[in-house]
């Protein structure tokens, strides 16, 4: 099993562009989550999948979207990005919601907006 | 806010010795507690978890300790190795899926 992939591995941006950072898991997990790490932080919550066809936002929503078609895939999309999202972006995902079932992490994704 | 909090950035441990790192909450909702290891250029890895049900849980090396009453928590690695080395995150949820990081904790196990 890979777990958890991501791409791109880093990426740097200009003030107005788009992307969209990859995430796939192979684990079969229903669950799956974009968390962003700024320097001397603790991970935050971005958006969040219970399964496909089904998103919440996180703590820190603004700026992003997500959409989740299969299992397997769960892609973030900025649309205007802005130097305030310059960040390590990480992917992970868990079997279920239950606060017992671990969560999984990809290598995250580094990005820099200019 | 930060309602889990990790005061100390750094810890520096030589090899052999305990290391204890700790973490405090302020969300009086939180009833699980876990800790995550994460090394350079990767994605955090789970390492241990505790119930409020419990005070302690143990794992080889690794015992984490909870104080409820003073909404503390305490990650013990005994004895510390090099390959110890890494980021320590606390994180806490008040159930189901949220989780609630700490800032880290960078320990340094020295030879």
């Amino acid at each position: 099993n890979a777990g958890v992939t991501q791409t791109p591995k880093f990426r740097i941006l200009k003030i107005g562009q788009s992307m969209t950072l990859q995430c796939a898991q192979d684990m079969n997990h229903n669950y799956m989550y974009w968390y962003r790490q700024d320097p001397g932080m603790g991970l935050k919550l971005i958006y969040y999948s219970v399964g496909a066809g089904i998103t919440d936002k996180g703590e820190v929503p603004n700026g992003y979207n997500v959409s989740r078609s299969t299992t397997e895939d769960f892609p973030l999309r900025l649309e205007l990005a802005a130097p305030s999202q310059t960040s390590v972006y990480f992917c992970a995902s868990s079997r279920s919601g239950s606060s017992y079932n671990e969560q999984f992490f990809g290598p995250g994704t580094r990005l820099t907006v200019l | 806010d930060q309602q889990v909090k990790q005061n100390s950035p750094s810890l520096s441990v030589q090899e052999g010795r305990i290391s204890i790192l700790n973490c405090d909450y302020t969300n009086s909702m939180f009833d699980y507690f876990l800790w995550y290891k994460k090394y350079p250029a990767e994605g955090p890895t789970f390492l241990i978890s505790i119930s409020s049900i419990k005070d302690k849980n143990e794992d080889g090396r690794f015992t984490v300790f909870l104080n409820k009453s003073a909404k503390h928590l305490s990650l013990h690695i005994v004895p510390s190795q090099p390959g110890d080395s890494a980021v320590y995150f606390c994180a806490a949820t008040g159930g189901g899926n949220k989780l609630t990081f700490g800032t880290g904790t960078q320990l340094k196990v020295e030879l």
